[in-house]
């Protein structure tokens, strides 16, 4: 079982809709949380960071971390065809150096 | 330039070969790392450097892969023997230092062992 589990999707959806993305993990030790976008052919790139369960809002983004249940989401309002991309939840243990991802959720927003 | 850049973009070789990826971080970064990315298995951590030394080499998955860094800055991924399971793309991060969440990445070297 690996540590980290992401839908793989792919997420299709309409234009302006609100997207959950999810990702469950196994380890306590995770401290950190993150979301990264990756458009195809890229680098990902940092979207959210957050490090104690609650809220943390950012423009239309949304992150939420739930250490009891050891489940984070991201959600995108009015989401835009720009928005289109793969999206990787990642963690951090506390004390160590390297991120462990998911495997990334494909998300597809239709005009 | 101002971001992670990585060379070749995309290297075709053929089993058996030796290959080297090379990655050029964000000047001043000190952490850099390299990733592999498979269809549907997500980014797999290989290897830590903090400077010129390695304190983290846990995901690399056999003897034939190794890294370096020198002067703290450019670092170069080696294959060697190269198997069709080693196809993937590798891709190389940089940050301003240990525990920094926000990574910045290349854009990746598409490995195809044919």
């Amino acid at each position: 079982q690996k540590e980290v589990e992401q839908d793989p999707g792919p997420l299709s959806v309409p234009e302006g809709a609100i997207v959950s993305l999810n990702c469950t993990y196994s380890n306590s030790a995770f401290q950190y949380f993150m979301w990264y976008r990756q458009y195809s052919r890229k680098g990902p790139e940092l979207l959210m960071y957050t490090y104690s369960s609650g809220n943390k809002e950012d423009g239309r983004f949304t992150a939420q971390v739930d250490k009891s249940s050891k489940y984070i989401s991201l959600f995108i309002r009015d989401s835009q065809p720009s928005d289109s991309a793969t999206y990787l939840c990642a963690m951090r243990k506390g004390g160590g150096n390297k991120l462990t991802f998911g495997t990334g959720t494909q998300l597809k927003v239709e005009l | 330039g101002a971001g992670v850049s990585q060379s070749p973009s995309n290297k075709v070789t053929e089993k058996g070969k030796d290959v080297e990826l090379r990655c050029d971080p964000i000047s001043g970064h000190t952490a850099l790392y390299w990733y592999r990315q498979s269809l549907g298995q997500g980014l797999e951590f290989l290897i830590y450097f903090q400077g010129n030394s390695a304190p983290d080499k846990s995901g690399l998955p056999s003897d034939r892969f190794s890294a370096e860094r020198t002067g703290g800055s450019v670092s170069t991924l080696t294959i060697q023997r190269t198997q069709q399971e080693d196809s993937a793309v590798y891709l190389c991060a940089s940050s301003s230092g240990q525990g920094n969440e926000k990574l910045f990445f290349g854009s990746g070297t598409q490995l195809s062992v044919l």
